[in-house]
């Protein structure tokens, strides 16, 4: 099946900075790469999506971009803001596998 | 529009026992899929319906885990004896088609705890 790796595990960022998270994934025929957001004890929430004829697309702060020769893709906050602070995972769907599969998440703090 | 339901959304069982969780999918949608997560990883799926089919069941622990979907709509997930190694929150989710480029909803899971 998809092997996704995900880094960082964890990532504290200042209010304001940007925050960069990075997968990358093993079947070069995957074609959807979703992000999710789950804060503690609630449910994972899709907050952006990009499929692989794109290279990158932008929701106000929150942007993704895919390096399909690479195999991988990265989250990136802008103007983090203390309501960030979340677990994030992203998700390849396994052209072969037709399955979702998940990085382990990272864990990200915004100080205030 | 309705989320995706699930209940109990506390589970405290002792090793051996049995357990049952339950989910209503968003009305319409011909996909469900169940997911472990496990404390500090990503959710992993178990088993996906379409409809009242099974797609994919390669990593549900078939001597102990069985699902079903009956009618297409809701679906319960069964353990039977429990390990403390399930100890686990247990996800639904469902998608409207399940063509893979779609956007799954997950409900608030089954937060169960093995003693």
């Amino acid at each position: 099946g998809e092997n996704v790796e995900q880094h960082p595990s964890t990532l504290s960022v200042q209010e304001g900075d940007s925050a960069v998270i990075k997968c990358t994934y093993s079947d070069s025929a995957s074609n959807y790469f979703p992000w999710y957001k789950q804060e503690l004890g609630k449910r994972p929430q899709l907050i952006i999506d990009i499929r692989s004829n794109v290279g990158e697309k932008k929701d106000q702060r929150i942007a993704v971009t895919l390096n399909k020769t690479a195999k991988h893709f990265s989250l990136h906050i802008t103007e983090t803001q203390p309501e960030d602070s979340a677990v994030y995972f992203c998700a390849v769907w396994g052209f072969n596998d037709y399955k979702l599969s998940f990085g382990a998440g990272t864990t990200v703090t915004v100080r205030a | 529009e309705a989320g995706v339901a699930q209940s109990p959304r506390y589970k405290i069982i002792e090793k051996r026992q049995s357990v049952a969780f339950w989910c209503n999918p968003i009305s319409g949608h011909a996909t469900l899929y169940w997911y472990q997560q496990i404390l500090g990883q990503g959710p992993k799926l178990l088993i996906q319906f379409q409809n009242n089919g099974v797609v994919d069941d390669s990593q549900l622990p078939k001597d102990r885990f069985s699902a079903e979907r009956l009618k297409g709509v809701d679906s319960t997930l069964k353990i039977q004896p429990a390990k403390l190694e399930d100890s686990a929150v247990y996800l639904c989710a469902s998608s409207l088609v399940g063509t893979g480029n779609e956007k799954l909803f997950f409900g608030s899971g089954t937060q169960l705890s093995v003693l």
